[in-house]
């Protein structure tokens, strides 16, 4: 099983400030990682595919870059809508397998 | 609109079943994949099984093989996740979950989820 990690788990940030959160997995996945976000009650939301491409409807504040191991999340500008959980999962290999989670919490 | 929608959750007694659904519409359903990930209360996300466009294929995590049975009926739209021997540490929102691309088996991230149906076991 690919075990992905994520740091940190919690990340204070203050509105209008850059946030980068990372994600590393267990073994190479290629590009095959996702980022999701996650509101306190809501389902998560796809952000990010292979690694780099934004989902429909996705800010372009949001960009997700890295290959084979290690992945970031950046966003470049938080906006009081951004503080949520984000979760990343490969779908490299089965079992399908999530990070355990960053919290963005407001500052 | 493309959306999915859980139905079938509630409590159960532990070593009891139970069969969550999830209705599709606003896609040509049978051409994706489509997956089950919970939510244990408080807790991180947890994939728990998928099955191909077709059905031909299907995947589950080790934590629920032999006891859950994902499948689909292409004609009615719908998804099934049948639950049986349910123990405590099943206890989760349950959500159904769109593949992101068409391929000819699975491709494996999510861009459509459903608002989850909560399972809850206990005595």
């Amino acid at each position: 099983e690919i075990v992905m990690t994520q740091s940190p788990a919690t990340l204070s940030v203050s509105p209008g400030e850059r946030a980068t959160l990372s994600c590393r997995a267990s073994q190479t996945i290629i590009s095959n990682l996702a980022w999701y976000q996650q509101k306190p009650g809501q389902a998560p939301r796809l952000l990010i595919d292979g690694a780099s491409t934004r989902a429909t409807g996705i800010p372009a504040r949001f960009s997700g870059s890295g290959s084979g191991t290690e992945f970031t999340l950046t966003i470049s500008s938080l906006q009081s809508e951004d503080f949520a959980v984000y979760y990343c999962q490969q779908y490299n290999n089965w079992p399908l397998t999530f990070g355990q989670g960053t919290k963005v919490e407001i500052k | 609109e493309v959306q999915v929608l859980e139905s079938g959750g509630g409590l159960v007694q532990p070593g009891g079943s139970l069969r969550v659904s999830c209705a599709a519409s606003g896609f040509t359903f049978s051409s994706y994949a489509m997956s089950w990930v919970r939510q244990a209360p408080g807790k991180g996300l947890e994939w728990v099984s998928t099955i191909s466009g077709s059905g031909g294929g299907t995947y589950y995590a080790d934590s629920v093989k032999g006891r859950f049975t994902i499948s689909r009926d292409n004609s009615k739209n719908t998804l099934y996740l049948q639950m049986n021997s349910l123990r405590a540490e099943d206890t989760a929102v349950y959500y159904c979950a769109k593949d992101n691309m068409i391929t000819s088996g699975v491709y494996g991230a999510f861009d459509i989820w459903g608002q989850g149906t909560m399972v809850t076991v206990s005595s």
